[in-house]
């Protein structure tokens, strides 16, 4: 099975403040013939389900804020919150998408400093 | 607008099957491929099962397989997952999900999820 590991397991940021998280993926989820890494991201708010941020690795899904951004390639990706705002509190979770199990990483948890 | 409502959840003995429906409106439900991803209580996400948009591949980690059964119904538009000899770490909330069109692609719309609780 392809591990995802993510990183920070918790961050804490300013509001306006730009917030990264890091997820590595144990082998590689780029496909060569299409050029695609087979990557998500996930923002879960306390008692609500998950929500599509981020597919491909850096598309980002319709009605998603520009302030989400995804980078990264191979084994190696990153979630981008430009300006931190008071909603976007949340846990957020990477996936791989590339082979059965569709793993997801362990999730980091996001508040206001 | 598109809906996947999950039901079939609720308290059940270890040992004992229950079988998860999820009900869908506002798309084309042949089109695509559906998920099963669970979450237990304080913990993260745990993908579970997916099958493709004809019926034709599923897939399960290896946690579940050989309990866990996912099937789908084009005709009726709903999904469902069967669980049969339920262990008290089956205990989660149950998502279902629609993917994409093929079996392999994120999980882009979700349900609100039903809670199954296994406990004598």
């Amino acid at each position: 099975d392809i591990v995802m590991t993510q990183s920070p397991d918790s961050l804490a940021v300013s509001l306006g403040e730009r917030a990264t998280i890091n997820c590595k993926s144990s082998q590689s989820v780029l496909y060569s013939p299409n050029n695609k890494n087979y990557l998500g991201w996930y923002q879960q708010k306390p008692g609500h389900p998950p929500k599509l941020l981020i597919y491909w690795a850096s598309t980002r899904e319709s009605g998603v804020p520009d302030r989400f951004s995804g980078s990264g390639s191979g084994t190696h990706f990153t979630l981008t919150i430009s300006s931190l705002q008071p909603e976007d509190v949340a846990v957020y979770y990477c996936q791989q998408y590339y082979t059965p199990p569709h793993t997801f990483g362990r999730g980091t948890k996001l508040e206001i400093k | 607008q598109v809906h996947l409502v999950e039901s079939g959840g609720g308290v059940v003995q270890p040992g004992r099957s229950l079988r998860l429906s999820c009900a869908t409106s506002g798309f084309t439900f042949s089109s695509y491929a559906l998920h099963w991803v669970r979450q237990a209580p304080g913990k993260g996400l745990e993908w579970v099962a997916v099958i493709s948009y004809d019926g034709a591949n599923k897939y399960y980690p290896e946690s579940v397989k050989g309990r866990f059964t996912i099937s789908r119904d084009n005709s009726e538009d709903t999904l469902y997952l069967q669980i049969n000899s339920l262990r008290v770490e089956d205990t989660a909330v149950y998502y279902c999900a629609r993917g994409g069109d093929t079996w392999n692609d994120a999980a882009f719309i979700w349900g609100q999820g039903t809670m199954v609780t296994v406990s004598s």
